[in-house]
């Protein structure tokens, strides 16, 4: 099992680029979120979903959407990149108990 | 929503004393309770975690308490080590059965050899 997977791990855009964080999982979990860590914020969440077809806003969604086709994936998009969403951003998927997390994405948006 | 405040946001102790974090929350209805650590520029990984049908949780160095009434849990780590060196969040399920975590802000812990 590879986990949670994530990619790229590095990224820098220009303001106003689109791009998507790609992220996938083998470990069958319904449960997926999206979230952005910042110095001195923790992880707050962007955007999560219960299962295939199904998704749902967190406390930060402004700026980014997601879609579930799969049980497996779950690609963060982000529409028109800002300097504000300069950040670590981390996938992550759980049975409603351990939330494993991917690697991490450093994003910088210049 | 559920809101999650942690503190202290920096702790140093001496390698082999005790090490406490606390956090409180305000949903009462949230009844799980994890801790992650996260090392330099790596992912956040679960150390322990308390449901609210448990009053406290110890596995070798590492305990978690949890007070229902005042809604707080802490971490306890005991014997401290340079490798507990880290980036520790609490988190709290937001509202039961959710599976969505709110997390606090992090505590960095410094072990001094």
């Amino acid at each position: 099992n590879a986990g949670v997977t994530q990619t790229p791990k590095f990224q820098v855009l220009k303001t106003g680029q689109s791009m998507t964080l790609q992220c996938a999982q083998d470990m069958n979990h319904e449960y997926m979120s999206w979230y952005r860590q910042d110095p001195g914020m923790g992880l707050r969440l962007i955007h999560y979903s219960v299962g295939a077809g199904i998704t749902d806003q967190g406390e930060v969604p402004n700026g980014y959407n997601v879609s579930r086709s799969t049980t497996e994936d779950f690609p963060l998009r982000l529409l028109s990149a800002a300097p504000s969403q300069t950040s670590v951003y981390f996938c992550a998927s759980s049975t409603g108990a351990e939330a494993f997390f991917g690697q991490g994405t450093r994003l910088t948006v210049v | 929503g559920e809101n999650v405040e942690q503190h202290p946001s920096t702790l140093s102790v001496q390698e082999g004393d005790s090490a406490v974090i606390k956090c409180t929350y305000s949903d009462s209805a949230s009844n799980y309770f994890p801790w992650y650590k996260q090392e330099l520029g790596k992912r956040p990984q679960l150390i322990i975690d308390i449901r609210s049908n448990v009053g406290e949780k110890k596995d070798q160095r590492i305990a978690v308490t949890l007070n229902k009434t005042a809604k707080h849990f802490s971490l306890h780590i005991t014997e401290t080590q340079p490798e507990d060196s880290a980036v520790y969040f609490c988190a709290a399920e937001s509202g039961a059965g959710s599976y969505q975590l709110t997390f606090g802000k992090g505590t960095k812990l410094s072990v001094i050899p």
